[in-house]
């Protein structure tokens, strides 16, 4: 089975940088996944990482080590449109995704 | 645009009745997953279907079904609704196994 851990809830000021961490316990790994969502709205994709190491794309990052079972997300220059849910999700078989973290960007 | 269709975009429905949900993946994608977000809840793994064969099963419950068709879109069938499966479903598509699942607008169902 998977058990995906990420916290709840996180607040972050406009400017700042913020980082979304992802725990995961799984019996076969092909992949880490990060999502955003919208209130209401689809999952879009933001990251994969597959090997260990750092991935940077624009404003975002994403790191993970396989050995620890662990990722992050990272956030910079965080604008208001930011404020969402970030989903990670971790593919064996399947694709399976934790409860989300809901990022607030406050002014 | 993710390129992933799904029909209808709302349902409302009464208690035990049963509906279907249908998805149309992207282009070129052999997989198709389906999943269940309750409201303020996380995505649900419902089924995953590649290439017409189911691959994997999550929570699904008994009175749910799903099939992938040669052309390879997938429908998801709720039967004897209860008020509780009132949730947005969303269905996924990808390549393969190693790649990243893109997602339709979801179909919201209301079940009154």
């Amino acid at each position: 089975g998977q058990n995906i851990d990420q916290p709840t809830e996180m607040t972050a000021t406009e400017g700042a940088i913020v980082q979304i961490n992802c725990t995961y316990q799984t019996s076969g790994f092909n992949g880490l996944f990060w999502y955003q969502q919208h209130a209401g709205e689809a999952p879009t994709f933001l990251s994969y990482n597959v090997l260990d190491g750092l991935e940077e794309k624009g404003r975002f990052s994403s790191f993970l080590s396989r050995s620890k079972g662990y990722s992050y997300l990272l956030l910079k220059e965080l604008q208001m449109k930011d404020s969402a849910s970030y989903l990670c999700a971790v593919r064996d078989v399947d694709m399976r995704f934790g409860a989300g973290t809901r990022l607030t960007v406050k002014p | 645009d993710s390129g992933v269709t799904q029909t209808p975009k709302h349902l409302i429905t009464a208690t035990g009745q049963r509906v279907t949900l249908r998805c149309s993946p992207r282009s070129g994608d052999l997989s198709v997953y389906w999943y269940q977000q309750s409201l303020d809840q996380g995505l649900q793994f419902l089924i995953q279907y590649y290439n017409g064969e189911e691959r994997a099963k999550g929570n699904i419950l008994e009175r749910f079904s799903a099939q992938q068709f040669p052309d390879l879109h997938s429908e998801l069938n709720l039967s004897s609704l209860e008020l509780g499966d009132s949730a947005l479903y969303f269905c996924a598509s990808g390549r393969g196994q190693s790649t990243e699942a893109f997602f339709g607008q979801g179909t919201r169902l209301t079940v009154v």
